[in-house]
């Protein structure tokens, strides 16, 4: 069974403070998606990695995907409160997509 | 484009009541995907479709579940009958072929049974 581990599940910081949340797996992943996920919204997609330690960049969001396709990681850069919101990483291999359990992020102003 | 459409946004019924939810996917798309958000078990894949035929349906919970996707525009989601530990948000996405991982989701169905 594929999983994806996130950390941390929850995150509370002030306006400002740089972050990195961790999305891990044993299992190797043809792609990688974060997605961002806002309350009564469905998910919305940030980014999609494919390529072993490929690094992307959303403004004040970077986004890498490990070496082997097993882990990704998202540093947000002087987060700020529209930030907010529940990140979510997946892997998808064949068509489906494996979602993390996701990781609550609060930014104080 | 309108998006993923969902409806209802918001359901409220009782115990071993019929629940349809539905979903209109964002045209062209021909992947068609229903997940289930609960706080404990985050977002679950329940079933997907490919141009209207069900490819896989391992995550549906049980017998109670069924979704059918009768043209390449609509799609339901049928919970019969429901019970408490059925209320959740469900979500429907779609995409496209070959970018079939890159999934555009609907704002879902926030579903509570009494």
């Amino acid at each position: 069974t594929q999983l994806l581990e996130q950390s941390p599940q929850f995150l509370s910081i002030q306006e400002g403070e740089n972050l990195t949340v961790y999305c891990n797996s044993s299992s190797v992943f043809s792609s990688l998606q974060w997605y961002r996920q806002e309350p009564g919204e469905g998910p919305v997609l940030l980014v999609t990695v494919v390529t072993g330690g490929e690094v992307k960049k959303l403004k004040r969001l970077t986004f890498q995907f490990g070496d082997a396709r097993k882990d990704s990681s998202l540093h947000i850069t002087a987060a700020q409160p529209g930030d907010t919101g529940l990140y979510l990483c997946a892997g998808g291999n064949t068509g489906k997509l494996i979602f993390g359990q996701g990781t609550t992020l609060q930014v104080k102003p | 484009d309108a998006g993923v459409i969902q409806s209802p946004r918001h359901e409220v019924t009782e115990m071993g009541q019929e629940v349809t939810l539905r979903c209109k996917p964002i045209s062209g798309h021909d992947y068609l995907f229903w997940y289930r958000q609960t706080m404990m078990r985050g977002l679950e894949l329940l079933i997907y479709f490919n141009n209207n035929v069900p490819i896989d349906d391992s995550g549906m919970p049980e017998d109670r579940f069924s979704a059918k996707m009768p043209n390449a525009s609509f799609s339901t989601l049928k919970i019969q009958p429901s019970e408490p530990r059925d209320s959740a948000v469900y979500f429907c996405a779609s995409s496209l072929a070959p970018a079939k991982n890159i999934q555009y989701f609907g704002a879902g169905t926030r579903l509570s049974v009494l």
